[in-house]
């Protein structure tokens, strides 16, 4: 398997326009995750789905963020509008279904570096 | 509140030195936790998980120990090696993976 694919890998945008960030899971995975990592705040947790339902979306910022699942091997993050702070990397990390609450490792992608000018 | 802690936050060691990674956490009410590498500009990759009934875990040079109750893991890395510069990174699984700030070594020739 190619592990979890990310496009694009790098994104300039201006203030105000309208980003998606998208994700291609493992096959056969059937948790998705997305993080966003910054210098001040670390890798943190923004949503994420079990069977392509979104479970948690509680890390998500603000109304300007929305993710969504449409099948089992593609999800976006999109941010409309964008502002200057939303400037991090973006990671998407898939897992399988096992224990408790998907316990399994999580496989990362190698993220999408948004700068927001 | 959950929180994750790594010190220190940097690290420089010549090779061979076996060396110590300390992570803290404070609700000892886990489910398991995971110690991942990042290197610059990539992805993280898992290199231990250890359950909440384990104490620890290994693999190849690595050694990773959990005492829950005193909230405390650390990650042993043997004959480090410049290959294994990088951040690493402990993270605890309560109903989401919470991610600790890091830390960065370095290992010179």
């Amino acid at each position: 398997d190619a592990g979890v694919i990310q496009s694009p890998r790098h994104e300039v945008t201006e203030m105000g326009q309208e980003v998606t960030l998208r994700c291609k899971p493992i096959s056969g995975h059937d948790y998705l995750f997305w993080y966003r990592q910054t210098m001040m705040r670390g890798l943190e947790l923004l949503i994420y789905f079990n069977n392509n339902v979104p479970i948690d979306d509680s890390g998500m910022p603000e109304d300007r963020f929305s993710a969504k699942m449409p099948n089992a091997s593609f999800s976006t993050l999109k941010i409309q509008p964008s502002e200057p702070r939303d400037s991090a990397v973006y990671f998407c990390a898939s897992s399988l279904a096992t224990g408790v609450g998907g316990t399994d490792t999580q496989y990362f992608g190698p993220g999408t570096r948004l700068t927001v000018l | 509140k959950q929180e994750v802690t790594q010190i220190p936050a940097a690290l420089s060691v010549p090779e061979g030195e076996n060396l110590v990674l300390n992570c803290s956490f404070t609700d000892s009410a886990i489910y398991n936790l995971q110690w991942f590498r990042q290197d610059p500009g990539k992805g993280l990759t898992s290199l231990l998980l250890i359950q909440s009934s384990q104490r620890e875990q290994t693999s190849g040079r690595l050694n990773a120990s959990l005492d829950k109750s005193s909230g405390r893991s650390t990650l042993y890395i043997a004959a480090s090696q410049p290959g294994d510069s990088a951040t690493y990174l402990c993270a605890v699984y309560t109903d989401k993976l919470i991610f600790g700030t890091g830390t960065r070594l370095q290992v010179f020739p």
